[in-house]
């Protein structure tokens, strides 16, 4: 079955620190991958998204995550937490489906950011 | 903006009741989902729907129904609401058949049903 694993449901880090988010995928197709985040009372917001074009991909707010294929690996980093970047982080991936396609989100991890 | 609309923020309901989560998004996205969001679960997908009048089953489709008459509008339907579909749900939009468009959610309508 295909699946989106995001390894730890809690980090949290100081501010100014180096922020990793795991999420690992199993497919058999070509992964089309995602992080979301959340606010508290919203919605999920696109952090960014894998499209093949390039390994490395930035996204919102110094936010980046690396593809790795040999590893089926897509971790969300950035370099410096700010208190802002407190919040829900999702994983996801989107899988062709029946008469279109769905996409599939891994448990999430909450990252805490200390002063 | 591209924004997608859920009727409701809050809503309690009793058991055996039924219940209409409206959903509504002013992008002509073609495709519409619906999710529930527990603690621990991260998003699980329970409809969606590709096209007006087309409904697919998610991954937890038991005990909900979707209608969508319209391509803005795709609304939840508990048809007798128990106490264990008390969550966050989730709506959210996507442009066409393209399996790198990202999904764009509203704000969510926490239910709880007594």
């Amino acid at each position: 079955a295909q699946s989106v694993t995001q390894l730890g449901s809690h980090v949290s880090v100081s501010e100014g620190a180096l922020v990793l988010l795991r999420c690992n995928y199993s497919s058999s197709v070509p992964p089309y991958l995602f992080w979301y985040v959340q606010y508290p009372n919203q919605g999920l917001q696109l952090l960014l998204k894998y499209t093949s074009a390039a390994t490395l991909v930035k996204g919102i707010n110094g936010f980046e995550a690396e593809f790795k294929k040999s590893e089926t690996s897509f971790h969300l980093t950035k370099p410096s937490a700010h208190m802002s970047d407190a919040a829900e982080y999702f994983c996801a991936v989107t899988l062709p489906n029946t008469g279109g396609f769905k996409t599939i989100f891994g448990a999430g991890t909450r990252l805490f950011v200390k002063a | 903006d591209v924004k997608v609309t859920q009727s409701s923020r809050y809503l309690v309901k009793r058991t055996g009741e039924k219940v209409f989560l409206e959903c509504v998004q002013d992008m002509d996205h073609e495709n519409m989902f619906w999710y529930r969001q527990d603690p621990g679960l991260g998003l699980r997908l329970i409809y969606f729907s590709y096209d007006v009048k087309m409904k697919e089953k998610g991954d937890i489709p038991e005990g909900y129904s979707v209608s969508r008459e319209k391509k803005e509008r795709f609304s939840l339907i508990l048809e007798s609401a128990s106490t264990n579909q008390t969550s966050m749900y989730l709506c959210a939009s996507s442009l066409g058949r393209s399996y790198n468009s990202p999904l764009h959610f509203g704000n969510g309508t926490r239910l709880t049903v007594t």
